[in-house]
Order: C-alpha cells, then structure tokens, then sequence
C-alpha cells in the first residue's frame, strides 16, 4: 500500500519567506507527527497530532512555526519569515494507534522535504 | 542534554561478518526502543523494536539486546550485506508522552564486499 508521502521534496526560501509542508499520512493511521533533522544529526520531535487534534506542540522551536491537520489526514507544517537556522530535512510520521498492540509505537516516516533557507 | 546517545558515528565491516551497532540512554523513564536505518534522500525505516519487559528481540537476521541496568541496547546484523550500508538510528520513547521518538545521532554502518 502507499506509504507516508511529503512535497516539496525539495524547497529552497529566501530568509524572511514563508513556507507550507505537506505530508500525507498512511490511510487510517491516526497519529500523525513532525520531526525536524539538522545534517549529521538524529531527527528531533516537532510536534504531534491524534486525528485532527494538536495534542503536543512542545517541541516547535518558535512562533514561527505552526502545524495544522483540519481534517484529521493530511497535515501542512508552516514556517513563517523563515531564518538561515530553520535550513533542515522535515519529516513526517503517522502510526496507527490501537490500544495493547506494541506495533502502536512504530512510526512509518516520509522521504522528507529538504528545505534551505539562504 | 542528548537522552539517547550512539558513539560510534561509523562502523566498517566485511560482509558475512556481524556488524554491532551501539545505543545508550539516560532517561529511565523509556519503555520502548526502536532501531531504523535511512538510505540517502529517503526517510528513516522502522528496523525492529524491543519492548522494556523483554531483554532481546529477533527477527530474521537481525536482534536487538536490551541491558536495562546499563541503560544500553545494541542491534546485531547476522550475517551483514552490501545491502545493509545504510545509516541506523536508536530511538526510544516512554509512556505518559505522545510517544514521540527521541534519536540517537546515528551510524553509518558500511558493509565491505
């Protein structure tokens, strides 16, 4: 079956622009997250979404950065004025979630988008 | 502060041989650990896990050991492909969360023919 898809792939921004991520999640995963990974490093957790719900958002690094999933699937990462620091591989998530199976835990991720910011 | 830490940030090996990749961690409050391995330009890619009440975990020719009193896993390849070049990331997530992954830095584990 399809697995988890983002675009752009790639997005090069100009400092100050903003910018839209989309991902969309594996059908009927309820658990969607965002992962932020620096080059050379591990991917660090953004935030965190059940169905349509924002149930965790402690790991947005300002308040340039928003996330939204109206309709409990597909979620847009924003980044607003982005900076030279934001330069990075986002990543998405989703993991089905059912109650007593360990299987809950595993996360099925994108290929990512590779965004710079110059 | 890195909760989840893996040293080594390269490992070469022969193939046919086993390759042994490191993970340390400091929270104790992880119940559930996972290993994934990423191929350039393409996300991560769920490996095996391992759950806090067992001490190992196997799955065709790769296991992952779980030492809760080192705080330390380790992920074994038997035996090791070409195929297998890859980087491979530790993760770890704890109960009463979202169950959001918190990664190791990586390794990059090359397989010599």
């Amino acid at each position: 079956g399809a697995g988890v898809s983002q675009s752009p792939r790639y997005k090069v921004a100009k400092r100050g622009q903003d910018v839209a991520l989309r991902c969309d999640p594996i059908s009927g995963h309820v658990s969607l997250f965002w992962y932020q990974q620096a080059l050379g490093q591990g991917p660090e957790f953004l935030t965190y979404f059940q169905n349509e719900a924002q149930l965790d958002k402690s790991g947005l690094p300002s308040d340039r950065f928003f996330a939204e999933r109206p309709e409990g699937s597909v979620s847009t990462l924003k980044i607003q004025r982005t900076q030279q620091e934001d330069s990075a591989v986002y990543l998405c998530a989703s993991s089905l979630v059912r109650s007593g199976l360990a299987r809950a835990y595993e996360q099925y991720f994108g290929p990512g988008t590779r965004l710079t910011v110059t | 502060d890195q909760q989840v830490k893996q040293n080594s940030p390269s490992l070469s090996v022969q193939e046919g041989r086993i390759s042994i990749l490191n993970c340390d961690y400091t929270n104790s409050m992880f119940d559930y650990f996972l290993w994934y391995k990423k191929y350039p330009a393409e996300g991560p890619t769920f490996l095996i896990s391992i759950s806090s009440i067992k001490d190992k975990n196997e799955d065709g020719r790769f296991t992952v050991f779980l030492n809760k009193s080192a705080k330390h896993l380790s992920l074994h390849i038997v035996p090791s492909q070409p195929g297998d070049s890859a980087v491979y990331f530790c993760a770890a997530s704890r109960s009463g969360s979202a169950r959001q992954l918190t990664f190791g830095s990586g390794t990059q584990l090359t397989v010599l023919p």
